[in-house]
């Protein structure tokens, strides 16, 4: 089955600063990769979402960048704010009736003011 | 008011105990998941439903059980908990098309 890496698993950054998160995928058969922001005390909500035919996909300071190739994705946030801090999760999906999704194990990401 | 609910949001009960979490959504989808969430583990399924009359086992489906009611509700049940069923549980929703989904709340699950 799919198995999804993520790193780092925590991630300390100034306010205004940019951060990176990584994933990996293992299936070359998954085709749709949303990241998901929880904040705590609630449950994840998705942020940001990209398809296999898509390089890269911007939403105003978050963009996600997929290299099919090399099996990896990642979540980029510039101009870093407080509010950012939370956990993020990466996913990935396989086509067809079901999509079932696998998750990354999450980054808890710390923006410090 | 949330689209999707779940109760209750913290439990704390006994090794053995039976325990019913439930999951309601008012956004009419057809498809409904569990999820248990530990530390450096992420999220993992748990049961899935495509309908009321559809019911398939997760990868951690192991000492739970699931009921579809009715297309808004989906409960799980630990027929008798034990301390490592300790956890966060995530009840989440997507339409047909599948791709995003929406959690609840979460339940803070506590076996002592």
């Amino acid at each position: 089955g799919e198995n999804v890496e993520q790193h780092p698993s925590t991630l300390s950054v100034q306010e205004g600063d940019s951060a990176v998160i990584k994933c990996t995928y293992s299936d070359s058969a998954s085709n749709y990769f949303p990241w998901y922001k929880q904040e705590l005390g609630k449950g994840p909500q998705l942020i940001i979402d990209i398809r296999s035919n898509v390089g890269e996909k911007k939403d105003q300071r978050i963009a996600v960048t997929l290299n099919k190739t090399a099996k990896h994705f990642s979540l980029h946030i510039t101009e870093t704010q407080p509010e950012d801090s939370a956990v993020y999760f990466c996913a990935a999906s396989l086509g067809g009736g079901y999509q079932k999704v696998t998750f990354g194990t999450g980054t808890k990401l710390q923006v410090i003011p | 008011d949330a689209d999707v609910t779940q109760t209750p949001r913290n439990r704390i009960t006994k090794t053995g105990k039976r325990i019913m979490l439930e999951c309601s959504q008012t956004k009419g989808h057809d498809r409904m998941y569990w999820y248990r969430q530990d530390p450096g583990l992420g999220l993992r399924l748990i049961y899935y439903s495509f309908d009321v009359k559809d019911i398939n086992k997760g990868e951690i489906s192991d000492g739970y059980s699931v009921s579809r009611q009715a297309q808004a509700k989906f409960s799980l049940s630990l027929e008798s908990a034990i301390p490592n069923q300790t956890a966060l549980y995530f009840c989440a929703t997507s339409d047909l098309r599948g791709g995003t989904q929406y959690f609840g709340p979460g339940t803070r699950l506590t076996v002592l």
